[in-house]
């Protein structure tokens, strides 16, 4: 039972333009949801993070929804770089613990100059 | 700070070997982690711990050992290599007392077992 879900394995923005980077999800117990950007040959290193609580959270280029209701968060990458290009991950920790982090399967992210 | 080191880089083995692949962390975290990841795939959590001497298993555990000494050094160990373990494997480490949870990776170990 996939608790995390990137549905998207793929995404293909041209610089300088929008990316927006989606996640489900199924556990109404998760308190925090977090980005991970994963460069070729390197581990993840965490990007962005949002409480349950809140609806949106921004830091510099990068901007996380969430919308309690459907279930559902999204990353925005404005403007997006080339650099940006890495697989990113959504991940969900549950209520209760510090630890433990449910991953979705990722989704490659492209920036085309 | 080094953050969390892992080592080898690379790995070939033969079916039925073993081996040891080492993970250190600088950052004195609590909570360690290994992950491996599949093509295609998430991060699916081999084995955690909470703390030196206190280890648990996570979602794909088969096959795989685990020991916690020390807060630094968290080693995963494979006992009879099988074609299924071909994988990367991550470790990663978080502070206890972080609400958010973030957990923060070595560079990984690509291991090809043939």
């Amino acid at each position: 039972d996939q608790q995390v879900k990137q549905n998207s394995p793929s995404l293909s923005v041209q610089e300088g333009r929008i990316s927006i980077l989606n996640c489900d999800y199924t556990n109404s117990m998760f308190d925090y949801f977090l980005w991970y950007k994963k460069y070729p040959a390197e581990g993840p290193t965490f990007l962005i993070s949002i409480s349950s609580i809140k609806d949106k959270n921004e830091d510099g280029r990068f901007t996380v929804f969430l919308n309690k209701s459907a279930k559902h968060l999204s990353l925005h990458i404005v403007p997006s770089q080339p650099g940006d290009s890495a697989v990113y991950f959504c991940a969900a920790k549950s209520g209760g613990s510090n630890y433990k982090l449910t991953f979705g399967k990722g989704t490659l992210l492209t920036v085309n100059p | 700070n080094a953050g969390v080191t892992q080592t080898p880089k690379f790995r070939i083995l033969k079916i039925g070997q073993s081996m040891t692949l080492q993970c250190a962390q600088d950052m004195n975290h609590n909570y360690m982690y290994w992950y491996r990841q599949d093509p295609g795939m998430g991060l699916k959590l081999i084995y955690y711990s909470v703390g030196a001497g206190i280890t648990d298993k996570g979602e794909v555990p088969n096959g795989y050992n685990v020991s916690r000494s020390t807060t630094e050094d968290f080693p995963l160990r494979l006992e009879l290599a099988a074609p299924s373990q071909t994988s990367v494997y991550f470790c990663a480490s978080s502070d206890r007392d972080r609400m958010i949870g973030e957990q923060y990776f070595g560079p990984g170990t690509r291991l090809t077992v043939t």
